[in-house]
């Protein structure tokens, strides 16, 4: 199956300041990646579709402008939270998709202070 | 759109227990529906994938079934273990190039 790292696994950051989320496809090509986030207890949230060299697509309801996202490469999509606030605590989880399977990161914990 | 909702929230079974997961889905055009296990503070793990021509799939002690027109899945699970305890999530796709909608999930504890 296709492996899907993320980095950094947990991150703390000051209110205020931009954090970068680098997810990565290690042994498959990806066009297009998912980035999700997760609140304790609670399900996932899709945030938006990463698209290989196009924009992204943002589900209804997600700032754009606040969760930046690049995929630049076919093998690396990633999300920045800019501006981080204590309420985008969250783990964000990214995917892929490979023979109808969907593989995950082990995600990222942000927390801001 | 598609809905799934995860019953139950919830579980708790000694260990050896055969057990069985529910999910169902509000729409029966499915593409295909995904189980996955979740740990704490991990990402998910995929453990069974059925496309919507399948009845069936199974992997060591799980089983999955898929009945399109009632909207429904479960997850079977045999003689369970303390290691089974996790949180499983389903996934339902529509289409091959559309993106997934998950349940709440089910969090699992098997006692020793």
């Amino acid at each position: 199956g296709a492996v899907v790292s993320q980095h950094p696994s947990w991150v703390i950051c000051k209110s205020g300041t931009s954090v970068k989320i680098e997810c990565r496809s290690l042994d498959f090509q990806a066009t297009t990646m998912f980035w999700y986030r997760q609140f304790p207890k609670q399900s996932l949230m899709l945030m938006a579709t990463s698209n290989e060299g196009s924009k992204a697509t943002y589900e209804q309801g997600v700032e754009k402008d606040k969760f930046l996202i690049n995929h630049a490469s076919l093998t690396l999509s990633t999300l920045t939270v800019t501006s981080a606030h204590p309420e985008d605590s969250s783990f964000y989880i990214c995917s892929r998709f490979y023979t109808d399977t969907q593989y995950f990161g082990p995600g990222t914990r942000l927390t801001v202070l | 759109k598609q809905e799934v909702t995860q019953i139950p929230a919830a579980l708790s079974v000694p260990e050896g227990e055969n057990l069985v997961l529910n999910c169902s889905f509000t729409d029966s055009a499915i593409y295909n529906l995904q189980w996955f296990r979740q740990d704490p503070g991990k990402g998910l793990t995929s453990l069974l994938l059925i496309q919507s021509s399948q009845r069936e799939q199974t992997s060591g002690r799980l089983n999955a079934s898929l009945d399109k027109s009632s909207g429904r899945s479960t997850l079977y699970i045999a003689a369970s273990q303390p290691g089974d305890s996790a949180t499983y999530l389903c996934a339902v796709r529509t289409t091959n190039a559309g993106k997934s909608t998950f349940g709440d999930g089910t969090t699992l504890t098997v006692k020793p």
